[in-house]
């Protein structure tokens, strides 16, 4: 099955600093990349699509200057925290979709990054 | 009104027994449903989906989904308490695109 690598699944940082979070495609081409943000025991909230070679699309509420995404390759997106704050602890989890009919193509789903910021 | 509806749970079954899992949704042009299941501090893996009206069964899994009500449910048949997670119902399709929208999840406890 399709595999999405994210790494590092946990990191802790200090406050004003900045970090960023790799998700890979491993075995197929996504050009499209989902950026999700968890809280505990609460659902999974969309952050931003990532487009291959062109600007990410952010939800409503999402700081783009806060959250960076770049999707410079059909396998590779980031997001960057940049200055987190303790309120920028969360789990950020990246997916991707290897279809090109997304309505059609399931999500698979990276293992996600526990961000804790002191 | 909540646009993916689940109730929380916890939904607790004992090992064998059939557990029903519901999800409401409330864009009428939604066109793929999806189940997933989440374990405790890991990321949600992908049960299955559907796209027609009717049923799927894949293993011990049936996803039952009814455009006309806007309700897609999962059942799980012969419950173990590995299955025990929060299970995520998810939609895309119609108003949401080629956006993922999820449901808060349903905690499922199977006892042995």
């Amino acid at each position: 099955g399709a595999v999405v690598s994210q790494h590092p699944s946990r990191v802790i940082c200090k406050s004003g600093t900045s970090v960023k979070i790799e998700c890979r495609s491993l075995d197929f081409q996504a050009t499209t990349m989902f950026w999700y943000r968890q809280f505990p025991k609460k659902s999974l909230m969309l952050m931003a699509t990532s487009n291959e070679g062109s600007k990410a699309t952010y939800e409503q509420g999402v700081e783009k200057d806060k959250f960076l995404i770049n999707h410079a390759s059909l396998t590779l997106s980031t997001l960057t925290v940049t200055s987190a704050h303790p309120e920028d602890s969360s789990f950020y989890i990246c997916s991707a979709s290897r279809g090109r009919e997304p309505y059609n193509s399931p999500l698979h789903f990276g293992n996600g990054t526990r961000l804790t910021v002191t | 009104q909540k646009e993916v509806e689940q109730n929380s749970g916890p939904l607790s079954v004992p090992e064998g027994a059939i557990a029903s899992l519901n999800c409401t949704y409330s864009d009428r042009g939604s066109q793929s449903f999806f189940w997933y299941r989440q374990y405790s501090g890991k990321s949600p893996e992908l049960i299955m989906f559907i796209y027609s009206n009717g049923d799927k069964e894949d293993g011990r899994f049936t996803a039952q989904l009814n455009k006309a009500s806007q309700y897609v449910s999962l059942l799980i048949r012969d419950s173990q308490p590995s299955d025990s997670a929060t299970y995520l119902c998810a939609v895309n399709g119609g108003e949401y695109g080629n956006k993922l929208v999820f449901g808060a999840g349903t905690i499922l406890r199977v006892k042995s």
